[in-house]
């Protein structure tokens, strides 16, 4: 079983400042690795799907890259709406979640 | 566009089994992956199983042995059965697509609790 594990657990930035969020999985995982942001009482919403690629709607803001164990989602210059819990997540022979990073207001 | 709508009992007695049904819109579930995806109150994201290909199932192996996912195609519905429930299952349920690795539609969610 693939283990995903993510860091910080929490990140404090003021809004314009960039963010740099890290995925690791336990064995390589190619480059089938998404991320997500969650806001409070909502769905997740999917930003990063095969490590790189932004999903729908997206802003260019939001970058994802790595590949093989060792990922980054970054934000270029967080906006206000930003500010959330971010979940990465790999799909092997089943699908399995980080347990996120949630980005604050330092 | 694409629309999914859980919808089932809110509360359920632990030991009992926990049954939700997800209705999609815009979509036809014979195709991509149907997914029942778990959240306990402020804790991460669980994925409980998927359907597809008109029936197959894959399921979470920690899940596996209390989980039946199955589809009504001429509703365009997919249903999660969870049994021998306990306090533990107490979790906002999402159904979500699947069209490749990720996630891109899911329902906003339903938050089942497991108590007698």
């Amino acid at each position: 079983e693939i283990v995903l594990t993510q860091s910080p657990a929490t990140l404090s930035l003021s809004p314009g400042e960039r963010a740099t969020l890290s995925c690791r999985a336990s064995q390589s995982v190619s480059r089938y690795l998404a991320w997500y942001q969650q806001k409070p009482g909502q769905a997740p919403r999917l930003l990063i799907y095969d490590a790189s690629k932004r999903a729908t709607g997206i802003p260019a803001r939001f970058s994802g890259s790595g590949s093989g164990t060792d990922f980054t989602l970054a934000i270029s210059s967080l906006e206000p709406e930003d500010f959330a819990v971010y979940f990465c997540q790999h799909r092997g022979n089943w699908f399995t979640f980080g347990p996120g990073t949630k980005v604050d207001i330092k | 566009q694409v629309h999914l709508q859980e919808s089932g009992p809110g509360l359920v007695k632990p030991s009992e089994t926990l049954s939700l049904t997800c209705t999609v819109s815009g979509d036809s579930i014979s195709r991509y992956y149907w997914n029942w995806i778990r959240q306990p109150p402020g804790k991460g994201l669980e994925w409980i199983g998927y359907i597809y290909d008109s029936g197959a199932t894959n399921y979470n192996p920690s899940l596996k042995s209390r989980v039946i996912i199955s589809e009504d195609t001429s509703k365009n519905q997919f249903s999660l059965k969870l049994s021998s429930v306990t306090t533990a299952d107490t979790a906002v349920y999402y159904c979500a697509r699947a069209p490749y690795g990720g996630f891109d539609y899911w329902g906003q969610g339903t938050l089942v609790t497991v108590s007698s």
